[in-house]
C-alpha cells in the first residue's frame, strides 16, 4: 500500500529566504510523485512531478523537488520565498497499478514579511 | 487554458437530502475522478469513472454514492442520503489518460455543508 508523509502540518518562513517542504513516501513499486499547491478557496494546481525521468524536477513558480530512492524522499524547495506562495502544499503519490492519487496530510506555507 | 469547472460552489443541504454536485471536466479528458477533503485533513479519494464505469472506488464511497456522466460534458456525484459527516470539499478531477505518470487537474471544488 502506498502513504505518504509530509513533516510539519505548517511551515513559516521570511520573505527571500529558503522554503523546504518534506515528503516523504511508502511504496512497494518505484512510484510516480507530484507536488499540489492549493490557494485559498481555490481548487489543486500541478507544481510538479517525478516519472522515472530526471531524479531533480523544476516546476512552475520557480519551485524544484529531488527524488531521493534511498531516503524515500521528494522535498520540495525554492531558494526565495515570495509572499504570494502561501498556500497549501500537498504531496501526492501513484504507481503502476492505481489510477488514484493518495495524498499527504498537507503543509500550509506562511510567508513573512 | 482549458480547465475543470464544478458547480455549485458551495451547497448546503439538510441531514437526509440528496445532493447532486456537477462537474464539467477538460473536453479531451476521458478519466475522471472525485476526491473529498474534510476540513483540516488529507485529500481522499472517492471513485475513478471510465467509460460510462467506475474503475475503482475506495471504502468511502458505499452505496450512499454515486457517479454518473449523464451527457457528453457532465460529471456528477450524487449523495442519496446525506450525513453530517459528509460536510467538505468535494474535488473533481479529470485526466487524459489513466496511466499514473499523468497528472489529475482538479477543479475549484463545491463545499458541502450538512445541517
Amino acid at each position: 500500500a502506498q502513504s505518504v508523509t509530509q513533516l510539519g502540518s505548517h511551515v513559516s518562513v521570511s520573505e527571500g529566504a529558503l522554503v523546504l517542504l518534506r515528503c516523504n513516501y511508502s511504496s512497494s513499486v518505484p512510484p510516480y510523485l507530484f507536488w499540489y499547491v492549493q490557494y485559498p478557496n481555490q481548487g489543486l494546481q500541478l507544481l510538479l512531478k517525478y516519472t522515472s525521468a530526471a531524479t531533480l524536477v523544476k516546476g512552475i513558480n520557480g519551485f524544484e523537488a529531488e527524488f531521493k530512492k534511498s531516503e524515500t524522499s521528494f522535498h520540495l524547495t525554492k531558494p526565495s520565498a515570495h509572499m504570494s506562495d502561501a498556500a497549501e502544499y500537498f504531496c501526492a503519490v501513484n504507481n503502476n497499478y492505481g489510477q488514484n492519487f493518495v495524498f499527504g496530510p498537507g503543509t500550509r506555507l506562511s510567508v513573512l514579511p | 487554458e482549458p480547465e475543470v469547472t464544478q458547480t455549485p460552489s458551495h451547497q448546503v443541504t439538510q441531514m437526509g437530502q440528496e445532493v447532486i454536485l456537477r462537474c464539467v471536466p477538460i473536453s479531451n479528458h476521458l478519466y475522471f475522478y472525485w476526491y473529498r477533503q474534510i476540513l483540516g485533513q488529507k485529500v481522499e479519494f472517492l471513485v475513478s469513472f471510465y467509460n460510462n464505469e467506475i474503475s475503482e472506488k475506495s471504502e468511502i464511497f458505499d452505496d450512499q454514492f454515486s457517479v454518473e456522466r449523464p451527457d457528453g460534458s457532465n460529471f456528477t456525484l450524487k449523495i442519496r442520503s446525506t450525513k453530517l459527516e459528509d460536510s467538505a470539499m468535494y474535488f473533481c478531477a479529470s485526466s487524459e489518460a489513466p496511466v499514473s505518470s499523468y497528472e489529475q487537474y482538479f477543479g475549484p471544488g463545491t463545499r458541502l455543508t450538512v445541517t
